[in-house]
C-alpha cells in the first residue's frame, strides 16, 4: 500500500448504527486529518492529530469522535448519526516542520462515501 | 472566517485551449496557498504549492500565481486535454493546520 488509505470506501449506515471509518498512511507524516465534503459545500475541517495529540476540533459534533492511536492510523468513530452527515469523509496527512511549521502539503485518500438513512 | 472564491464555477472547453482557473481569498495573512484536482467520487491530489515568499509554480503545462496584496491566485492550463476534466480546488492556509476550501471549479474538456 502507498499513500493514504482508507476503508470502507462506502458505508450505508441507520441512526442508530455505531461504525468506524479507518485511514492509514503510509507516508511517515506526523500529522493526520479529517475532512468532510457536503454537496454544494467547501471542504470542511473536523479534526487535527499532530504527533498524536489532537490539535483542532472544529465544533464538530459529540457523535463524532476521532482516534489516533500510533502516527499512521486515525479512525473516526461513528454513534446516531442524522442523515445530514451523510457526505464524504476524507482522511489527509502531511508533515509538520519544526515549530509547528506547516510546510508540507496534504496528502488525501480516497474517501468515505457516507450515507446515512 | 477565511473566505476562499472560485470563479469560474463550471467551465467547458473545447481540448487544446489554454485556460485560467481564479481563486480569490479574504485573509492577506497567508502561510500558503495549494490548488488541488479532485476525481468525481476520489480524494484530492495536489497539484501546486505556493509558499507566501513565492510568486509562481510550474509543473508541466500547470502554473499557478499568487498575489497576496490582492488576495487572488490563477491557476493556468495550457493545451488543456480531456483527461484534464475534474474539480480544481484552491486551499488557503493561514499558518494554523486549517486548510480553507474554495468550492472549486468544474471542468469538462471536450474532444
Amino acid at each position: 500500500e502507498t499513500g493514504v488509505t482508507q476503508t470502507p470506501r462506502h458505508l450505508v449506515m441507520g441512526m442508530t448504527n455505531k461504525k468506524s471509518l479507518k485511514c492509514e498512511q503510509h507516508l511517515g507524516h506526523n500529522a493526520m486529518y479529517w475532512y468532510k465534503q457536503s454537496a454544494k459545500k467547501p471542504l470542511e475541517l473536523m479534526f487535527v492529530y499532530s504527533l498524536e495529540e489532537r490539535v483542532e476540533n472544529n465544533s464538530v459534533p459529540s457523535r463524532f469522535s476521532p482516534e489516533c492511536p500510533n502516527s499512521s492510523h486515525l479512525f473516526l468513530h461513528l454513534h446516531t448519526l442524522q442523515p445530514e452527515d451523510s457526505a464524504l469523509y476524507l482522511c489527509a496527512s502531511s508533515q509538520d516542520g519544526a515549530g509547528g511549521q506547516k510546510t508540507d502539503t496534504q496528502y488525501f485518500g480516497p474517501g468515505t462515501r457516507l450515507t446515512v438513512l | 472566517k477565511q473566505e476562499v472564491t472560485q470563479i469560474p464555477a463550471a467551465l467547458s472547453v473545447p481540448e487544446g485551449e489554454n485556460l485560467v482557473l481564479n481563486c480569490s481569498f479574504t485573509d492577506s495573512a497567508i502561510y500558503n496557498l495549494q490548488w488541488f484536482r479532485q476525481d468525481p467520487g476520489k480524494g484530492l491530489t495536489s497539484l501546486l504549492l505556493i509558499q507566501s515568499s513565492q510568486r509562481e509554480q510550474t509543473s508541466g503545462r500547470l502554473n499557478a500565481s499568487l498575489d497576496k496584496s490582492s488576495g487572488r491566485s490563477t491557476l493556468y492550463i495550457a493545451a488543456s486535454q480531456p483527461g484534464d476534466s475534474a474539480t480544481y480546488l484552491c486551499a488557503h492556509s493561514n499558518s494554523g493546520y486549517a486548510l480553507n476550501f474554495g468550492k472549486g471549479t468544474s471542468l469538462l474538456v471536450t474532444p
